[in-house]
């Protein structure tokens, strides 16, 4: 069964902190990888994606992700966070064999930066 | 380009109602995906339509259900409603459905409660 685990339910970090979310995905074939962030009260949003090509990918705000077949991991980073980055961090998948656009999601990662 | 838009924001449901939530796609995509946020439970994929036509089921009751209309706006119905049922219902929209470059944006949800 296709399966997305990230295994941080909270962090807590200062400003200017380094910050690393771990993703770990199970699919069978090739994926489709994605971070969501849902900032408080508000919807979610995507951060970066993840089809072929350039293993590092650069999402919006300062963020990136690896992907690392290997591992079966994309874990999302950002070198130094700032206090507006306090939100929920998502990292779903997509067989890119699979019709249709289900998404699976991790559980997900409260992120709390303090100022 | 607006967003997807999703209607209403708020419901109150008692137990056995029924409810029908609606959701409108960013200009052009053709595809809308249902899924239910709950804090116990996280992000499930309910079902996705294109074109009309249902293209994916996630594991939910048949008290669940949807359609999508020519214009490509969605509504989804719960049935006989159940206070587990009580959570937040997003809709996200896609270009297409599956498509080798497809990304899912998503609306600011409905948040339903059952009394």
């Amino acid at each position: 069964a296709q399966s997305v685990s990230q295994h941080n339910h909270h962090v807590i970090l200062s400003e200017a902190a380094s910050l690393e979310l771990g993703c770990n995905y199970s699919y069978g074939g090739t994926v489709n990888l994605f971070w969501y962030v849902q900032y408080p009260g508000q919807h979610l949003q995507l951060l970066l994606k993840y089809f072929s090509g350039d293993p590092l990918v650069k999402g919006i705000k300062g963020f990136e992700a690896e992907f690392i077949k290997s591992k079966f991991s994309f874990n999302l980073r950002k070198p130094s966070v700032q206090w507006s980055d306090t939100a929920e961090y998502f990292c779903a998948g997509r067989s890119s064999r699979a019709a249709g656009n289900k998404l699976t999601f991790g559980g997900g990662t409260r992120v709390l930066v303090k100022p | 380009k607006a967003g997807v838009t999703q209607t209403p924001r708020y419901l109150i449901k008692t137990r056995g109602q029924q409810v029908t939530l609606s959701c409108s796609p960013i200009s052009g995509h053709r595809s809308v995906s249902w899924y239910q946020q709950t804090p116990g439970q996280g992000l499930q994929f309910l079902f996705e339509y294109f074109s009309e036509t249902q293209r994916n089921k996630g594991n939910f009751p048949g008290r669940f259900s949807g359609r999508q209309f020519s214009n490509s706006r969605s509504e989804m119905n719960v049935s006989t409603l159940e206070l587990g049922d009580s959570a937040l219902y997003l809709c996200a929209s896609s270009w297409t459905s599956g498509g080798s470059t497809d990304t899912q944006y998503f609306g600011p949800g409905t948040r339903l409660t059952v009394l």
